[in-house]
C-alpha cells in the first residue's frame, strides 16, 4: 500500500510570509495528490490537488509542486494570512484494482502569526 | 456542487447502545463512499469503502460486524457502530468521489462530520 510522509508536524510564520509543507510518497503508480486545510472540529476542505502528468498547479495565493522522480509534493503558501491558520493534511492515491483510495499524512499545524 | 451532508453532527450515547450516522450527497450522485475515522490531533483513518448496492469494503483492523455500512442509494450511506463502547469515541467523517462528465474521478468531497461520546 501508499505510505505518506508528512513534515515538520508543525510550522510557524509570520503574517505576509511564505510557508512550504512537503509530503512523501512510497507508491510509485500514485497519480493523484490533493491538499485538504482542516479548522478544529470541521470538515477538510480540498484547497488544491495535482495530477502525475503535471508538475505544478496554482490557484490565487496557493500553489502545488510534483516531483515524481523524487516521490514528493510541496504545497506552497504565498501572502500568509491569520486565516491561513489550520492543520493541512497531504494525500496520494492508492489503487486497488477498480478502487481508489487516499493516503493521508498526518498532517501539519500551520500557525501565521499576526 | 459536490456536497456532502452528515446527520446528526453530534451524538452522546451510552455504552452498549447502537448509533446510526448518515452521510448524504445533496447534489450529485455518489457511487462510492467512504468512511473516516480521526481521533483529536490525528489524521484521517480510512475505516471502509462503500460502494452502492454492494457490500462495504473494510480496511485491515476494522470490525464489519460493529461497523455496519449500508449503501443503499445513489445518495445515501449509512454507518452504524454496534454496542458501541468509550472506546469507540471519536470524530466519524465520511466523504464521496464525485463524477466529472461522467468519469469517476479520485476527488473526494467530505462531510462535516459527526462527534461520537459513548459514555
Amino acid at each position: 500500500g501508499e505510505n505518506v510522509e508528512q513534515h515538520p508536524s508543525t510550522l510557524s510564520v509570520q503574517e505576509g510570509d511564505s510557508a512550504v509543507i512537503k509530503c512523501t510518497y512510497s507508491d510509485s503508480a500514485s497519480n493523484y495528490f490533493p491538499w485538504y486545510k482542516q479548522e478544529l472540529g470541521k470538515r477538510p476542505q480540498l484547497i488544491i490537488d495535482i495530477r502525475s502528468n503535471v508538475g505544478e498547479k496554482k490557484d490565487q495565493r496557493i500553489a502545488v509542486t510534483l516531483n515524481k522522480t523524487a516521490k514528493h509534493f510541496s504545497l506552497h503558501i504565498t501572502e500568509t494570512q491569520p486565516e491561513d491558520s489550520a492543520v493541512y493534511f497531504c494525500a496520494a492515491t492508492w489503487r486497488t484494482g477498480a478502487n481508489s483510495k487516499l493516503t493521508f499524512g498526518k498532517g501539519i499545524t500551520l500557525s501565521v502569526r499576526p | 456542487g459536490a456536497v456532502v451532508s452528515q446527520h446528526p453532527s453530534w451524538v452522546i450515547c451510552k455504552s452498549g447502545t447502537s448509533v446510526k450516522i448518515e452521510c448524504r450527497s445533496l447534489d450529485f450522485q455518489a457511487t462510492t463512499m467512504f468512511w473516516y475515522r480521526q481521533f483529536p490531533k490525528q489524521s484521517l483513518m480510512l475505516m471502509a469503502t462503500s460502494n452502492e448496492g454492494s457490500k462495504a469494503t473494510y480496511e485491515q483492523g476494522v470490525e464489519k460486524d460493529k461497523f455496519l455500512i449500508n449503501h443503499a442509494s445513489l445518495t445515501l450511506s449509512t454507518l452504524t457502530v454496534t454496542s458501541a463502547h468509550p472506546e469507540d469515541s471519536s470524530f466519524y467523517i465520511c466523504s464521496a468521489r464525485v463524477r466529472a462528465g461522467g468519469i469517476l474521478t479520485d476527488t473526494q468531497y467530505f462531510g462535516p462530520g459527526t462527534r461520537l461520546t459513548v459514555l
